[in-house]
């Protein structure tokens, strides 16, 4: 399974953009890059997956580049109820719930 | 359209009892997946229920266990529990069928105290 890495955490203010870039060197032909959200003593949540190139939705963009070694996830204008923490999971479409989460990004939003 | 639910929300046990933690899915799934999250750490795969059998299973010793039930809610078992097994226990579901991202649906999680 393809070894994730993000930033421990990440600071960012009011309104303003957040990119937030996982490195998975090591992904697979058939794996995905999926996005989960978790609030404090809350499960998970799901954001956005993508295979390549890049992916919308009404709450974030996903980007990846041709290499696919990389992605990043753009969160616009965040606001102080984005304080989370973000992981990045790579694997095969159904199949990646099998991969551990890894300690993700902790973006703290400032007003 | 109730989501997954997990019971309980809390317990405490002492080393060496065995602990039974509840979920039920999201109406219209049927596989059953539990994560183990400490704290400070993301959530660790332990295993993945389907048609009332385990189908994958995460590094975790043959003191977790688990169950389906025909009606797909499932229950993860801990045996000779040790204080290490203080976590954040989290059921996910999602529908065989597939979604385009096979997206995971969590519940709140039980969460289990050692002494």
């Amino acid at each position: 399974l393809a070894k994730t890495t993000q930033p421990i955490s990440m600071d960012s203010y009011e309104g303003q953009e957040v990119n937030i870039t996982c490195s998975h060197n090591n992904i697979a032909t058939n794996d995905y890059i999926t996005w989960y959200q978790q609030f404090p003593s809350q499960g998970p949540r799901f954001i956005i997956q993508g295979y390549k190139t890049k992916v919308t939705n009404e709450v974030a963009s996903l980007f990846i580049p041709a290499d696919r070694k990389s992605s990043t996830l753009s969160l616009p204008r965040v606001s102080l109820s984005d304080t989370a923490v973000y992981y990045c999971l790579v694997g095969p479409y159904g199949g990646y719930q099998k991969v551990t989460f890894g300690t993700g990004t902790k973006l703290q939003v400032i007003p | 359209d109730a989501g997954v639910t997990q019971s309980p929300t809390h317990l405490i046990k002492t080393r060496g009892q065995q602990v039974t933690l509840r979920c039920s899915p999201k109406s219209g799934h049927d596989t059953v997946s539990w994560y183990q999250q400490a704290l400070g750490q993301g959530p660790q795969f332990i295993f993945q229920y389907y048609e009332e059998e385990e189908r994958q299973r995460g590094n975790f010793p043959d003191r977790f266990s688990g169950h389906q039930f025909p009606n797909y809610s499932s229950e993860l078992n801990v045996n000779a529990l040790l204080l290490g097994d203080s976590a954040l226990y989290l059921c996910a579901s999602r529908s065989s069928g597939g979604t385009q991202t096979g997206e995971l649906f969590f519940g709140e999680g039980s969460r289990l105290t050692v002494l």
